[in-house]
């Protein structure tokens, strides 16, 4: 099993431009959740799908922030237009449905914004 | 109040030493509990669930106490490799099993 699989790694861009971070959940893993880590705030959940389909989008900080799962494979999670403030690294995470089954995380994309 | 709190530490132990970290929860509600671990950037990773009977996975014991509504981890025997920042993980009762992530309890092991 390969993982949840996140790309890029790194990125880095110029205030302004438009990201989009990808991530492929392990499969058979129903749900996908989308995280953002700073040292002030810690781990934030952002958005989270079931089924492909958005169930929580509240941590999404504003309009700038868009993400969609098209298909049980893959999402994307697009930053337009991208602040210095988004700099932080950003998780993807699945899982299976139970109750007792823990996420499985992404090794994330470190987003840096100049 | 935030939902899952920890004791942001550093935790400072000699390799050896048992160590304990504690961990408040808000929503009575909730029904599983996880302890997670992440190394200097690097994901979080899945350390152990916690049952309410309290479990151990070798030097590692995870206890629960829901009229406390508490969760502890401790370990014993630690080794350098111990050294990172656990983070303390709740299920909140619903439908779709969102995990609420504490801001984690940095441990450093030290010879």
């Amino acid at each position: 099993d390969a993982g949840v699989i996140q790309s890029p790694r790194h990125e880095v861009t110029e205030m302004g431009q438009e990201v989009t971070l990808r991530c492929k959940p392990i499969s058979g893993h129903n749900s996908l959740f989308w995280y953002r880590q700073t040292m002030m705030r810690g781990l934030e959940l952002l958005i989270y799908f079931n089924n492909n389909v958005p169930i929580d989008d509240s941590g999404m900080p504003e309009d700038r922030f868009s993400a969609k799962m098209p298909n049980a494979s893959f999402s994307t999670l697009k930053i337009q237009p991208s602040e210095p403030r988004d700099s932080a690294v950003y998780f993807c995470a699945s899982r299976l449905p139970g109750l007792r089954d823990g996420y499985t995380f992404g090794s994330g994309t470190r987003l840096t914004v100049v | 109040r935030k939902e899952v709190e920890q004791d942001p530490g550093p935790f400072n132990v000699p390799e050896g030493a048992t160590v304990a970290f504690n961990c408040t929860y808000s929503n009575s509600a909730s029904q599983s509990f996880f302890w997670y671990r992440q190394d200097c950037r690097k994901e979080p990773k899945l350390l152990m669930s916690v049952y309410s009977s309290g479990n151990e996975d070798g030097r590692f014991t995870a206890q629960l106490n829901r009229a406390s509504q508490y969760i502890s981890l401790l370990i014993r025997d630690s080794k350098l490799s111990d050294s990172a920042t656990y983070l303390c993980v709740v299920n909140l009762r619903g439908g779709y099993n969102k995990l609420i992530f504490g801001a984690g309890t940095r441990l450093a092991v030290h010879p």
